[in-house]
C-alpha cells in the first residue's frame, strides 16, 4: 500500500522567503509523485511530477521539488514567495499511470507581507 | 483552466435524497476518477473509470454509484444521502493508456454538495 506524509498542516512565511513544503511518502514499488495547488473555492491545478526521470522536477511558478530515494522524500521548494503562493498544497502518490492517486492531508501555505 | 468540466457547481439538498454530479473529460482523455474532499476525510478517491468500464474502486459507499458513458462523460450518483456527504467531489481525467508513464490526473472544478 502507498501513504503520503506530509509534514505541517499549515506553514507561514513572509513573502520573498524560501518556501518549503514536506512530504514523504511509502511505496513497495517506484512510485509517481505529484503536486497539487488548490487555491480557495477552485480545483486542484498540477504543479510538477516526477515519474522516474529527473530527480530535481521543476514547475510552474517556480516551484521545484527533488526526489530523494533514500530519505522516501519528494518536498517542494520556491526561492522566494510570493503573496500569491497562498494556497493549499497536496503531495500525492501514485505506482503507476492510469492508476488512483493517494493523497497528502495537505499543508496550508500562508504569505506574510 | 484544465479542460475537465463538472456540473453542477453548488448542490444543495437534504437528508435521504438522490443526486447525480456529472463530468466531462478533457478531449481524448479516456480515464474518469472521483475523488471526494472532505475537512475530516481529506481527498480520497472514490472509483476510477476507463472507456466506459470500472477499473478501479476506493472507498466508494454502496449508496454510490457512477458510470461512463459511450461519449466518456461520466456521472457519480448519491443516493439516500446523509448530512456526512457533505463535501466537495472532484472529477480528474487522463489519457489512461497502458504504459505511458507520464499519465496526468487533470481535474475539475470541482461540485460542493451541501446535505441540510
Amino acid at each position: 500500500a502507498q501513504s503520503v506524509t506530509q509534514l505541517g498542516s499549515h506553514v507561514s512565511v513572509s513573502e520573498g522567503a524560501l518556501v518549503l513544503l514536506r512530504c514523504n511518502y511509502s511505496s513497495s514499488v517506484p512510485p509517481y509523485l505529484f503536486w497539487y495547488v488548490q487555491y480557495p473555492n477552485q480545483g486542484l491545478q498540477l504543479l510538477l511530477k516526477y515519474t522516474s526521470a529527473a530527480t530535481l522536477v521543476k514547475g510552474i511558478n517556480g516551484f521545484e521539488a527533488e526526489f530523494k530515494k533514500s530519505e522516501t522524500s519528494f518536498h517542494l521548494t520556491k526561492p522566494s514567495a510570493h503573496m500569491s503562493d497562498a494556497a493549499e498544497y497536496f503531495c500525492a502518490v501514485t505506482f503507476s499511470g492510469n492508476t488512483p492517486l493517494v493523497f497528502g492531508k495537505g499543508t496550508r501555505l500562508s504569505v506574510i507581507a | 483552466d484544465s479542460g475537465v468540466t463538472q456540473t453542477p457547481k453548488h448542490l444543495i439538498t437534504a437528508t435521504g435524497q438522490r443526486v447525480t454530479l456529472r463530468c466531462s473529460p478533457r478531449s481524448g482523455d479516456l480515464s474518469v476518477y472521483w475523488y471526494q474532499q472532505s475537512l475530516d476525510q481529506g481527498l480520497q478517491f472514490l472509483i476510477q473509470y476507463y472507456n466506459g468500464e470500472e477499473r478501479a474502486k476506493g472507498n466508494i459507499l454502496e449508496r454510490f454509484s457512477a458510470q461512463q458513458f459511450p461519449d466518456l462523460h461520466s456521472e457519480l450518483n448519491l443516493s439516500s444521502l446523509e448530512l456526512g456527504d457533505s463535501a466537495l467531489y472532484f472529477c480528474a481525467s487522463s489519457v489512461g493508456l497502458a504504459g505511458v508513464r507520464t499519465d496526468t490526473q487533470y481535474f475539475g472544478p470541482g461540485t460542493r454538495l451541501t446535505v441540510l
